[in-house]
C-alpha cells in the first residue's frame, strides 16, 4: 500500500524558516517524480515544487523562486521542503504527491502537514 | 500561466441526480487535464486523468470529458459520499495550476 506521510508543519514567525519531511513507502521511491501542492486556509489547491526521480529536475511556482528548495534522499525514500524566508501567505496545509507520469499526474497524496506563518 | 476557471463554484443536487461540472483552460491543452475529489479535512483523491480516463477503483457513475479548452466532469446519479470539492487541473504547462474549486452539497 502506497503510503506518503508529511512531517515538520508548525508555527513559525514571518521571515523564519521550516523544513517539511515527506516518508514514502508501498512504492519504488526513486521510480517517480514527487510534489508539494499545498492549501491555504478555506482555498483552493496551489501546485508548488516538483523533483524528478533523480533530482536532475526541479520546479518551483514563481510564487516561493528563491525561497523554498525541494530536495529528496532516494536511500531514505524522503523527499524534503526547506521554506526560508516564510510569509503569512506561505500558511496552508502542504501535502506530499506522488507523480504518475513524469510532472503530469498526483496519484497518491499524504494527509498533509499545517505552515502557519504568524507573528 | 494557464488560468483554469471551474463553474459552478458551488452546486447542490438530490441523490439520484445527474451532476455536471465544467472547466475551462484559458489556452488549449489538449486533453492534459485530470479531475480530483476533496472530502472535508482529506486529501485530494484522483477520479479522471488525461481528461476521460476512469482511476482505477473509482467508481463508473464519474466520468469525464472534452479536449483542447473546454471540459466536464459527471456523476451519473449522485450519491451521499459524493459531498466534496471537485477539482480539476491543468499539465500542459508549468506551473501545474487547478481550478478554484466546485463544491458539491446534497440537497
Amino acid at each position: 500500500e502506497v503510503q506518503l506521510v508529511e512531517s515538520g508543519g508548525g508555527l513559525v514567525k514571518p521571515g523564519g524558516s521550516l523544513r517539511l519531511s515527506c516518508a514514502a513507502s508501498g512504492f519504488s521511491f526513486s521510480d517517480y517524480s514527487m510534489n508539494w501542492v499545498r492549501q491555504a486556509p478555506g482555498k483552493g489547491l496551489e501546485w508548488v515544487s516538483s523533483i524528478h526521480r533523480n533530482s536532475n529536475y526541479i520546479y518551483h511556482v514563481d510564487s516561493v523562486k528563491g525561497r523554498f528548495t525541494i530536495s529528496r534522499d532516494n536511500a531514505k525514500n524522503s523527499l524534503f521542503l526547506q521554506m526560508n524566508s516564510l510569509r503569512a501567505e506561505d500558511t496552508a496545509v502542504y501535502y506530499c504527491a506522488r507523480d504518475r507520469g513524469g510532472g503530469t499526474t498526483f496519484d497518491y497524496w499524504g494527509q498533509g502537514t499545517l505552515v502557519t506563518v504568524s507573528s | 500561466d494557464i488560468q483554469m476557471t471551474q463553474s459552478p463554484s458551488s452546486l447542490s443536487a438530490s441523490v439520484g441526480d445527474r451532476v455536471t461540472i465544467t472547466c475551462q483552460a484559458s489556452q488549449d491543452i489538449s486533453d492534459y487535464l485530470n479531475w480530483y475529489q476533496q472530502k472535508p479535512g482529506k486529501a485530494p483523491k484522483l477520479l479522471i486523468y488525461d481528461a476521460s480516463n476512469l482511476e482505477t477503483g473509482v467508481p463508473s457513475r464519474f466520468s469525464g470529458g472534452g479536449s483542447g479548452t473546454d471540459f466536464t466532469f459527471t456523476i451519473s446519479s449522485l450519491q451521499p459520499e459524493d459531498i466534496a470539492t471537485y477539482y480539476c487541473q491543468q499539465y500542459a504547462n508549468l506551473p501545474r495550476t487547478f481550478g478554484q474549486g466546485t463544491r458539491l452539497e446534497i440537497k
